[in-house]
């Protein structure tokens, strides 16, 4: 079974400030998809990146790149220029490529901006 | 216009009790999931549907049960309530089985079991 691992509870910075979340998983499968999700105060889920496993290129999003290291099985985010709506906890989301899939999701990261 | 709305976002109710989530998607999506999100946050699967059929059955108590009138909807019952219960739970949707593109979520059922 695939697992994902977020290894920082809780992360704070000041705002305008680059911050990178870190992300591992297990997987023996050489084709999948890799996501990070957003979660304000609000509740709602976002999807902020993703990322495809066969594709060398980081993703980047505006202020959001990935750094991708498929051989580490490594996946973390990379805010910069942060700003105070980026409070919000942070989740690392894994999916195999074939067939019926399920997001498999990290503990999460709860990112705090502040003033 | 909402992409994927749940109802009610908030459910408190004793023990015992039967209760209902309802979601709809108006994004043309194949396929609809229920997640629980837990009092530490962690998000677990526990059903998905794919056009009203039934493709992801995760270990989950059988008090819980899943309904896809159409490919729109997906509801969830859950009979004879424990604390235990008590989560946020989220629909989501994507637009094939395969979800490559990622999810679009709902914004969430609060469930208090008291």
């Amino acid at each position: 079974a695939q697992t994902v691992t977020q290894s920082q509870p809780e992360m704070s910075v000041q705002e305008a400030e680059t911050v990178t979340l870190s992300c591992t998983y297990d997987t023996s499968e050489n084709n999948y998809y890799l996501f990070w999700y957003k979660q304000p105060p609000s509740r709602q889920m976002i999807l902020v990146i993703r990322q495809e496993a066969y594709k060398q290129q980081n993703a980047t999003e505006n202020r959001f790149s990935v750094n991708f290291q498929k051989a580490a099985k490594s996946f973390s985010l990379k805010i910069s220029d942060s700003q105070l709506g980026d409070t919000a906890m942070y989740f690392c989301a894994f999916m195999k490529h074939q067939g019926a899939q399920k997001l498999v999701f990290g503990q999460g990261t709860r990112l705090t901006i502040n003033p | 216009d909402t992409a994927v709305s749940q109802t009610p976002k908030y459910l408190v109710t004793q023990m015992g009790n039967d209760k209902s989530i309802k979601c709809e998607q108006n994004l043309g999506h194949d396929t609809m999931y229920w997640y629980k999100q837990d009092s530490k946050k962690f998000l677990k699967i526990m059903f998905s549907y794919n056009n009203k059929e039934l493709i992801i059955n995760e270990t989950v108590p059988n008090r819980f049960s899943p309904k896809s009138p159409d490919k729109a909807h997906l509801n969830l019952h859950i009979n004879s309530l424990e604390l235990g219960d008590s989560a946020v739970y989220f629909c989501a949707s994507s637009q094939d089985r395969r979800g490559g593109y990622g999810y679009t979520f709902g914004s969430g059922t609060r469930l208090t079991v008291v």
